[in-house]
């Protein structure tokens, strides 16, 4: 069965500075998708970013980048830069193409201080 | 923007009520899902509906039902709240039957507390 987990439930990192947040998945699907979603205060989940399994190149958007290692079957979100406004839980997530379903993991709360 | 919205922001409700958990998107999606969002478990989908009147159980739809009458709009049913339901409720919609391409578009939750 397709699982994702998230190791670190609370992680903090000072203002301006990066941090890494930590996803592993295991699957036996070869064609497969890995997302990255944010759920700041309030309430409201953001897709951050989407990586495709067949690309090798690791995916980026502004200061998010993700690192990719399909053999280790790791995924991981670098934030570059935080800002106070980075303050959220942060969910890794997985899906196939041939599915409906997506498999969350249990998330990371990020704090980022002043 | 896709927008997803969800009808109550918090409800509190009593042991044994049914309790309606309404969701709209206004982008024509023909997915859309209800997710149950409690601490260290993530994200659990409880059902998800690909066309209007057609639904499939999800992970945990054990005490929901849901009902799809229009495209636009998506209902949990909690027929008969218990404690074990109070929980943060999410909605979602995607425009395409299968994953990968087409990210969730989430409404911003709904907190139920059951008494």
């Amino acid at each position: 069965a397709q699982t994702v987990t998230q190791s670190q439930p609370e992680m903090s990192v000072q203002e301006a500075e990066t941090v890494t947040l930590s996803c592993t998945y295991d699957t036996s699907e070869s064609d497969y998708y890995l997302f990255w979603y944010k759920q700041p205060p309030s309430r409201q989940m953001i897709l951050v970013i989407r990586q495709e399994a067949y690309k090798q190149q690791n995916a980026t958007e502004n200061r998010f980048s993700v690192n990719f290692q399909k053999a280790a079957k790791s995924f991981s979100l670098k934030i570059s830069d935080s800002q106070l406004g980075d303050a959220a839980m942060y969910f890794c997530a997985y899906t196939t193409s041939g599915t409906y379903k997506y498999i969350f993991g249990t998330g990371t709360r990020l704090k980022v201080l002043a | 923007d896709v927008k997803v919205t969800q009808s109550s922001r918090y409800l509190v409700k009593r042991t044994g009520e049914k309790v309606f958990l309404e969701c709209v998107q206004d982008m024509d999606h023909e997915n859309m899902f209800w997710y149950r969002q409690d601490p260290g478990l993530g994200l659990r989908l409880i059902y998800f509906s690909y066309d209007v009147k057609m639904k499939e159980k999800g992970d945990i739809p054990e005490g929901y039902s849901v009902s799809r009458e229009k495209k636009e709009r998506f209902s949990l049913i909690l027929e008969s709240a218990s404690t074990n339901q109070t929980s943060m409720y999410l909605c979602a919609s995607s425009p395409l039957r299968t994953g990968g391409n087409s990210p969730l578009h989430f409404g911003n939750g709904t907190r139920l507390t059951v008494t």
